[in-house]
């Protein structure tokens, strides 16, 4: 069973400094691996996708990572504002769940302090 | 309009009560699903209509009903809720297996 870990689970930095956010998975058996942002009480708004045999993906101040053979995936915020405030989640597509499921982890909650 | 689109944004029903939950995507995808958020829990897939091909979590309680009449539509029937199943219920669809998935704003619900 696919399982998915992001660490920290909350983050208060001031604004300026980078933001570095960690996600492991456990199956390295995976289509794709998906960074979310989410605002409080509202849906998920979809940062960044890499597909498995990408190294990485970049928008704007935003870089994400895969190592898929170590189950891992970083994502960098680079000169943190303090709109970056939100959860963070990401979430894999493991090629052997039924339906194509989304496996996500539990978030890092960041706040960025002006 | 484009991509995925909840209604109502907020219900507020009692436990006796009947409500409908809908979603549509305007993406032409071919995957919709179902996602419940709880405080402090991750999210949890509910339901998932994958070409054409219904996958049920089986920790879901039969007073929840999918209803998923084409590609672009999706339904959440509920009856008889309890106050423990009170969150935000977001839909989301993908043109599978490949690519990432759209969600939509959510339904914020609330049992009373």
């Amino acid at each position: 069973k696919q399982e998915v870990t992001q660490i920290p689970a909350a983050l208060s930095v001031p604004e300026g400094e980078n933001l570095v956010l960690n996600c492991s998975f456990t199956d390295s058996a995976i289509y794709n691996l998906q960074w979310f942002r989410q605002d409080p009480g509202k849906g998920l708004t979809s940062l960044l996708l890499i597909q498995s045999s990408q190294r990485e993906q970049t928008s704007g101040r935003l870089n994400a990572s895969l190592d898929k053979s170590s189950g891992r995936s970083t994502l960098y915020i680079a000169a943190s504002q303090p709109g970056d405030s939100a959860t963070y989640l990401c979430a894999v597509q493991g090629i052997k769940a039924a339906g194509n499921k989304l496996t996500f982890g539990g978030g890092t909650r960041v706040l960025v302090k002006p | 309009e484009t991509g995925v689109t909840q209604t109502p944004r907020h219900l507020v029903m009692g436990m006796t009560n009947k409500k409908s939950l809908k979603c549509e995507q305007h993406l032409g995808h071919n995957a919709m699903y179902w996602y419940k958020q709880s405080a402090k829990k991750p999210l949890e897939l509910m339901f998932v209509y994958s070409l054409e091909e219904r996958v049920e979590n089986n920790s879901v309680p039969s007073r929840f009903s999918p209803e998923c009449p084409n590609s672009s539509h999706l339904f959440l029937h509920l009856h008889t809720l309890q106050p423990e199943d009170s969150a935000l219920y977001l839909c989301a669809s993908s043109q599978a297996p490949l690519r990432g998935y759209t969600f939509g704003s959510g339904t914020r619900l609330t049992v009373v």
